[in-house]
């Protein structure tokens, strides 16, 4: 049982569009994380959420708490956006999903 | 100012041997985080310290892992009798407060193999 679904699990986009990945969770949270790693790279947090809509540069997270749902959009996307996204939830312990990879071609 | 760092980097030993890996989190970060990634996957958890305490060890796989934070800044997780199945990265994180509810900053992770 994933209490931490993604998807798609791979995708991949030309240089310049626009990008959605979803993360839906089955238990109660108190945040929601996205997350970085690139190939043979640490992770990076991109974004911690508990309600509504955060920006950062061209990334945007997004969370629906009644649906259990967020999203991570990334704008005019470029080929050094190419790495696993991952989402986590904070219930009573730290839940992964499996991760999105993502590859933008130039 | 420093990150999170782990070491080692890379650790191969072989089936039934003793390991420790060690992390460094970032100076007054209160609460400290072990997983563990094997490839293809998401992190999943191990253990959690807040302080010099273990607050949720619900994550460690079974009594072969053990994991210590005793001055409440740097931690070693042990593991007893190694197993193929051990094989992972372990990624250790770090954040100020309470879990969850901050951002947690991670470290390179030491990438270990069981032979």
């Amino acid at each position: 049982k994933n209490e931490v679904e993604q998807s798609p699990q791979n995708l991949t986009a030309q240089e310049g569009e626009f990008i959605t990945i979803n993360c839906s969770y089955s238990v109660g949270i108190s945040a929601l994380h996205w997350l970085q790693q690139h190939p043979g790279g640490g992770i990076v947090s991109l974004f911690m959420l508990s309600s509504g809509k955060k920006k950062h540069g061209r990334l945007i997270a997004t969370i629906n708490i009644q649906e259990k749902h967020s999203s991570l959009h990334i704008t005019a996307s470029h080929p050094r956006d190419s790495a696993v996204y991952i989402c986590a939830v904070y219930g009573n312990q730290f839940y992964f999903g499996t991760g999105t990879s993502l590859t933008v071609i130039p | 100012g420093a990150g999170v760092s782990q070491t080692p980097s890379n650790k191969v030993t072989e089936k039934g041997k003793y390991v420790e890996l060690r992390c460094d989190p970032i100076s007054g970060h209160t609460a400290l985080y072990w997983y563990r990634q094997s490839l293809g996957q998401g992190p999943e958890f191990l253990i959690y310290f807040q302080g010099t305490g273990a607050a949720d060890d619900s994550g460690l796989p079974n009594d072969r892992f053990f994991a210590v934070r005793p001055e409440g800044s740097v931690s070693t997780l042990k593991i007893q009798r190694t197993e193929r199945g051990d094989s992972a990265v372990y990624l250790c994180a770090s954040s100020f407060g309470l879990a969850g509810n901050n951002e947690q900053f991670f470290g390179p992770g030491t990438r270990l193999t069981v032979l």
